[in-house]
């Protein structure tokens, strides 16, 4: 079965400053990993995805995310934080890869952004 | 194209009340997917269906809650003799046979 841990419930940075979202997952099948955002009171909007091919991916709102099979992780970076990146964070595994099927997500990251 | 919708987006019962949850798939996508995400807490799988078929429940909980896909109309996520515990965001997201899946707005269920 797949599992997912985000290591760290709150996150907070600065304006400007590096953002770190950590991502392991665990899965017996090669995986499909995603990272999703979601806003107070809204639905989860797709961030980014890996889906087997490049392991460094690129997302929408300058966020990007590595692939590594050694570490098993799958951690989402930005290079500068801004105000509106304030949000809860959700990394996610697939069941299967290839196909449609469920998603198991990791316990979320909220990340706060202060001036 | 619209996305995702779910409705209600906010729905209130007492307890022993039944709650119906409705979800209208992106066009062209012939998946849908149940998930409920209590406070504070993660996204939970509940159920995976296509058109007239329930493909995987094994996150349902085997009482008072199902969940059905019919060939015309949209996704009903039913609840029966709602309890506190029942208060919750559910969830909807649909996909093609990719694995992308699309959230709608949810639906905040609030049991009294």
């Amino acid at each position: 079965a797949q599992s997912v841990t985000q290591l760290g419930s709150h996150v907070s940075v600065s304006e400007g400053a590096l953002v770190l979202l950590r991502c392991n997952y665990s899965s017996s099948v090669p995986p499909y990993l995603f990272w999703y955002v979601q806003y107070p009171n809204q639905g989860l909007q797709l961030l980014l995805k890996y889906t087997s091919a490049a392991t460094l991916v690129k997302g929408i709102n300058g966020f990007e995310a590595e692939f590594k099979k050694s570490e098993t992780s799958f951690h989402l970076t930005k290079p500068s934080a801004h105000m509106s990146d304030a949000a809860e964070y959700f990394c996610a595994v697939s069941d299967q890869t290839g196909t449609a099927s469920k998603l198991t997500f990791g316990t979320g990251t909220r990340l706060q952004v202060t001036l | 194209n619209a996305g995702v919708m779910q409705n209600p987006r906010h729905l209130v019962r007492r307890r022993g009340q039944e709650a119906r949850l409705r979800c209208s798939p992106m066009k062209g996508h012939s998946h849908v997917y149940w998930y409920r995400q209590l406070p504070e807490e993660g996204l939970k799988f509940m159920v995976y269906l296509q058109k007239e078929n329930i493909i995987d429940e094994s996150g349902m909980p085997k009482e008072r809650f199902s969940a059905e896909f019919p060939k015309e109309g949209p996704s009903i996520l039913r609840i029966q003799q709602v309890v506190r515990g029942d208060s919750a965001a559910y969830f909807c997201a649909s996909s093609t046979t990719a694995n992308e899946q699309f959230f709608g707005p949810g639906t905040r269920l609030t049991v009294l």
